[in-house]
């Protein structure tokens, strides 16, 4: 069946450093594939998305671009903050699924002043 | 729209006893999903419901377990009886469609001792 699998965390970075969560996929389809971000004490938010490979999906001074031949989505911010200290979800959706939203594990990050 | 409201945000109690968490989703949207979110499991999906019929219950853990959706702008998930393993936080989510953009409720923190 179809999985998400995510970089365990906490990440602890530094103010400004570069940010990268791993996040790869298996799935018999085509997938779509997400980010949501959840702030301290808040529900998900949808971040990023991207539909089709080699998409590229942004918001927020963050970017994750949909790599089909490596099943990957990879989490990328050139400069932290600390307001970006939150948990990551990456997840999926496709046919198999049945459209819906197949969830990784979650990755807490953590940027220390 | 003021989004996704679930109450209560915090339920403390005792085993044994009915627990009943209520979500307005955000008016238009046709999916409601009901979701549990612990440290163990991570986010789970424990029903969901399109146009205010169960369309997928299969996530809902024992007959303990009862959603309903009498309105588009009502649901609830109720508890009978509780225990301690109900821990968790419960998040509600609604769409205008299936696929994606689920927006968040703050979420209800259920504790039971």
């Amino acid at each position: 069946g179809n999985s998400v699998t995510q970089m365990e965390g906490p990440v602890t970075l530094s103010e400004e450093a570069f940010l990268t969560i791993n996040c790869t996929y298996t799935a018999t389809g085509y997938p779509s594939l997400f980010w949501y971000v959840q702030y301290p004490g808040e529900g998900l938010q949808l971040l990023l998305k991207a539909t089709k490979a080699d998409d590229k999906g942004s918001n927020k001074g963050f970017e994750a671009t949909y790599r089909k031949e490596t099943t990957s989505f990879h989490l990328e911010k050139g400069s932290v903050q600390v307001s970006d200290s939150a948990v990551y979800f990456c997840a999926l959706t496709d046919m198999d699924s049945n459209y819906q939203l197949i969830w990784g594990a979650g990755t807490k990050l953590i940027i220390k002043p | 729209d003021a989004g996704v409201i679930q109450s209560p945000r915090h339920e403390v109690t005792e085993m044994g006893q009915e627990v009943t968490l209520r979500c307005k989703p955000i008016s238009g949207h046709d999916y409601l999903f009901w979701y549990r979110q612990t440290m163990m499991r991570g986010l789970e999906l424990l029903i969901y419901f399109n146009n205010n019929v169960p369309i997928d219950d299969s996530g809902m853990p024992e007959d303990r377990f009862s959603a309903k959706m009498p309105n588009a702008s009502f649901s609830t998930l109720k508890i009978q009886p509780s225990e301690p393993r109900d821990s968790a936080v419960y998040f509600c989510a609604s769409s205008r469609r299936s696929v994606t953009e689920a927006f968040f409720g703050q979420g209800t923190r259920l504790t039971v001792v």
